[in-house]
């Protein structure tokens, strides 16, 4: 079955530090490929994602690319700050016809904390 | 309100007894998840509805599981004779339809502990 692996955490970076969260899927086919952030207290929320290989997906200063030949979605930030401290996920999702395509595989999450 | 809301935000029980999770998705949003995020586990999908109809229970870890939705908004979903292992926060994500890249609206969650 579909399965995503992200890197264990906790991070802890001090800020305009370099981040990189690696995340590496298994899946059937073509899915597409996202990050969610849960900041403390919030809801999970959509940070970026990628549709097809070579995609680059990009949003706050965050960037993560689609490698189909490594399988893989690596989180990366060239420069954190403190408010990026959170919780992300990696996540696919399998786009097919005729239905099922709703259904969102996580993985475990990396909690990241940036030190002033 | 603007965004998914969940309610209560914490929950304790006791072993055995029976709890009900609230989850009112974003007006007018058709599709509605649930999804349980234990310690060390990641996100485990549950149930998904499309409108009133829950095409997808698979994800229900036993038959003291159950959840329904009412008028294509709120949903509920229950446990029944809680154990220890149904320790956990409890997420509901809504999206204007299903399928595809659509994105997911995701509730602060429900922190379940059972005693």
């Amino acid at each position: 079955g579909d399965s995503v692996t992200q890197m264990e955490g906790p991070v802890t970076l001090s800020e305009e530090a370099f981040l990189t969260i690696n995340c590496t899927y298994t899946a059937t086919g073509y899915p597409s490929l996202f990050w969610y952030v849960q900041y403390p207290g919030e809801g999970l929320q959509l940070l970026l994602k990628a549709t097809k290989a070579d995609d680059k997906g990009s949003n706050k200063g965050f960037e993560a690319t689609y490698r189909k030949e490594t399988t893989s979605f690596h989180l990366e930030k060239g420069s954190v700050q403190v408010s990026d401290s959170a919780v992300y996920f990696c996540a696919l999702k399998r786009i097919r016809s005729g239905g099922s395509n709703y259904k969102l595989t996580f993985g475990k999450g990396t909690l990241l904390t940036v030190n002033p | 309100g603007a965004g998914v809301s969940q309610s209560p935000s914490n929950k304790v029980t006791e072993k055995g007894k029976d709890v009900e999770l609230r989850c009112d998705p974003i007006s007018g949003h058709t599709a509605l998840y649930w999804y349980r995020q234990s310690l060390g586990q990641g996100l485990e999908f549950l149930i998904y509805f499309q409108g009133n109809s829950a095409p997808d229970k698979s994800g229900l870890p036993s038959d003291r599981f159950s959840a329904e939705r009412t008028g294509g908004s709120v949903s509920t979903l229950t446990i029944q004779r809680t154990q220890q292992e149904d320790s956990a926060v409890y997420l509901c994500a809504s999206s204007f339809r299903q399928g595809g890249n659509e994105k997911l609206f995701f509730g602060s969650g429900t922190q379940l502990s059972v005693l």
